[in-house]
C-alpha cells in the first residue's frame, strides 16, 4: 500500500458526460501529480500541484481540469467525455515540488481510477 | 520515430535466469533516467533511478545507461516469480517527475 488513496476505482460513463476523480495523497506529502495510462499512448503526466498550486502542466486536454485543496487533496475533472478518454487515471504524490529521486523525492503512486467511456 | 521505443513483450523467462529488459530514445538532453515497476492492476513504483552514463546496481538490479547509443538496461538476476510486473522505463532533461516521457512498457513473466 502506497498510502496515496483514489476513488472511485472503476468508473463506467457515456460519452459527453462529466466526472470527478479524487486523490489523497500520502501523509505529508504536498505535491500531487496525475497520470493518464492507456494503451496507445502509455503512460502520460496531465498536471501538478503543489501546496495547492498549479506547478506544471504536461498533455492535459482542455476538457480536464484539477485542483488541490487546502487539506492536499486533488480532485480531476474530465468533462465532454469520449471514448478515447477511456483509460487509467493515476495520482502520484510526493513530499517535495521539483526534484526527483536524485534529491530523495520519492514518489508514490495510488492503484489507479480505471475509467471506460461508453 | 517515438521519443521512447520500448519492446512490449511479454518476455517469458524460467525462474532464475537473467533478464535484460531494454530501452531506446531519440532526445539527447535526457540524463536522467529511471525504471518503475507496475504489478497488474497496482501503481508503478520506482525500481531504480541513474543519472547520466553509467551502471547502478541495487540488490539483484543492475541499471546501465549508455548516452553515446541512447540506450538504457535494466537486469534482473536470479529472476524470481515475483518480479512478474510491467516494467516502465521513463526519462527526462531535469530531475523532475512532471517531465518525464515513459516507454510503454515491457511485460515479464518469469515462471517457477
Amino acid at each position: 500500500d502506497s498510502g496515496v488513496t483514489q476513488t472511485p476505482k472503476h468508473l463506467i460513463t457515456a460519452t459527453g458526460q462529466r466526472v470527478t476523480l479524487r486523490c489523497s495523497p500520502r501523509s505529508g506529502d504536498l505535491s500531487v501529480y496525475w497520470y493518464q495510462q492507456s494503451l496507445d499512448q502509455g503512460l502520460q503526466f496531465l498536471i501538478q500541484y503543489y501546496n495547492g498550486e498549479e506547478r506544471a502542466k504536461g498533455n492535459i486536454l482542455e476538457r480536464f481540469s484539477a485542483q488541490q485543496f487546502p487539506d492536499l487533496h486533488s480532485e480531476l475533472n474530465l468533462s465532454s467525455l469520449e471514448l478515447g478518454d477511456s483509460a487509467l487515471y493515476f495520482c502520484a504524490s510526493s513530499v517535495e515540488e521539483a526534484t526527483g529521486p536524485s534529491g530523495g523525492n520519492t514518489i508514490y503512486f495510488g492503484e489507479g481510477s480505471w475509467l471506460t467511456v461508453v | 520515430q517515438k521519443e521512447v521505443e520500448q519492446d512490449p513483450g511479454p518476455l517469458s523467462v524460467p525462474e532464475g535466469a537473467i533478464v535484460s529488459l531494454n530501452c531506446t530514445y531519440s532526445n539527447s538532453a535526457f540524463q536522467y533516467f529511471m525504471w518503475y515497476r507496475q504489478y497488474s492492476r497496482k501503481g508503478p513504483e520506482l525500481l531504480m533511478y541513474t543519472y547520466s552514463s553509467g551502471n547502478k546496481e541495487d540488490g539483484r538490479f543492475t541499471a546501465q545507461v549508455d548516452k553515446s547509443s541512447k540506450y538504457i538496461s535494466l537486469f534482473i538476476r536470479d529472476s524470481q516469480p515475483s518480479d512478474s510486473a510491467t516494467y516502465l522505463c521513463a526519462m527526462s532533461w531535469n530531475s523532475g517527475y512532471s517531465t518525464l516521457t515513459f516507454g510503454k512498457g515491457t511485460m515479464l513473466l518469469v515462471s517457477p
